[in-house]
């Protein structure tokens, strides 16, 4: 079964400019969250879609949105960016089994760079 | 944001060496889930936990849920040069989210 996928893999930007990313759950996984990893503040959760509807949203300010299509695929969207916005984003898929049981499994990552 | 604590923060060890890291919160978790990132890649699931006191093993990796539901810890054995990376301990809280809290890693170098 093919992992999280998600593209581009790079992405150089320059600030004010907008970014979309895109990420492929694993097949049959219906939730996808995304994250921001920083050198200073770690791994962070952006927000979860879970079938087509924002379930769980972080900490992050109204630039930073997303959506998920009925295939599950997802998209992240950030505008006007900051130099501060340079950071690895992060897909991940899950999946609850019926035992109640619970996986979290994550793709490559996008590298942004806000110049 | 909030982050779980996880120590060491950094270890340099010998190869053959056994290695343990752990994780504290001050919330309950359900589920704690362990993974290792390597530079440039996301991170790859080692090891998940369910219950309090589970006791769980992936080849020469071990973990444990605390029986407080507030604490996990890792465990290698033996180690190899292949083990250097990043490890990150994750707490879970309910079904009904996505959201993972993540440790700040503990960075591992193993010295041939």
């Amino acid at each position: 079964k093919a992992g999280v996928t998600q593209t581009p893999r790079y992405l150089i930007k320059t600030r004010g400019q907008q970014v979309t990313l895109s990420c492929s759950p694993i097949s049959g996984h219906r939730s996808v969250s995304w994250y921001q990893q920083t050198p200073g503040q770690g791994l962070q959760f952006l927000f979860e879609y879970f079938s087509e509807t924002q379930r769980n949203k972080g900490n992050f300010p109204g630039r930073f949105s997303g959506r998920q299509f009925s295939n599950s695929r997802s998209e992240m969207n950030v505008s006007t960016l900051e130099l501060g916005d340079s950071a690895l984003y992060l897909c991940a898929s899950s999946l609850v089994r019926g035992s109640g049981s619970y996986e979290q499994y994550f793709g490559p990552g996008t590298r942004l760079t806000v110049t | 944001g909030q982050q779980l604590n996880q120590s060491p923060q950094s270890m340099f060890i010998q190869e053959g060496e056994d290695v343990s890291m752990n994780c504290t919160s001050s919330s309950i978790f359900n589920t704690w889930l362990w993974y290792k990132q390597d530079p440039g890649e996301g991170p790859v699931l080692l090891i998940a936990l369910y219950k309090a006191g589970e006791l769980t093993s992936n080849g020469r990796l071990t973990a444990q849920f605390g029986i407080t539901r507030k604490d996990s810890f890792l465990n290698i054995s033996a180690s190899i040069p292949s083990d250097v990376g990043i490890y990150f301990c994750a707490g879970h809280g309910s079904s009904n989210t996505g959201k993972l809290i993540f440790g700040q890693g503990t960075t591992l170098q193993v010295k041939p």
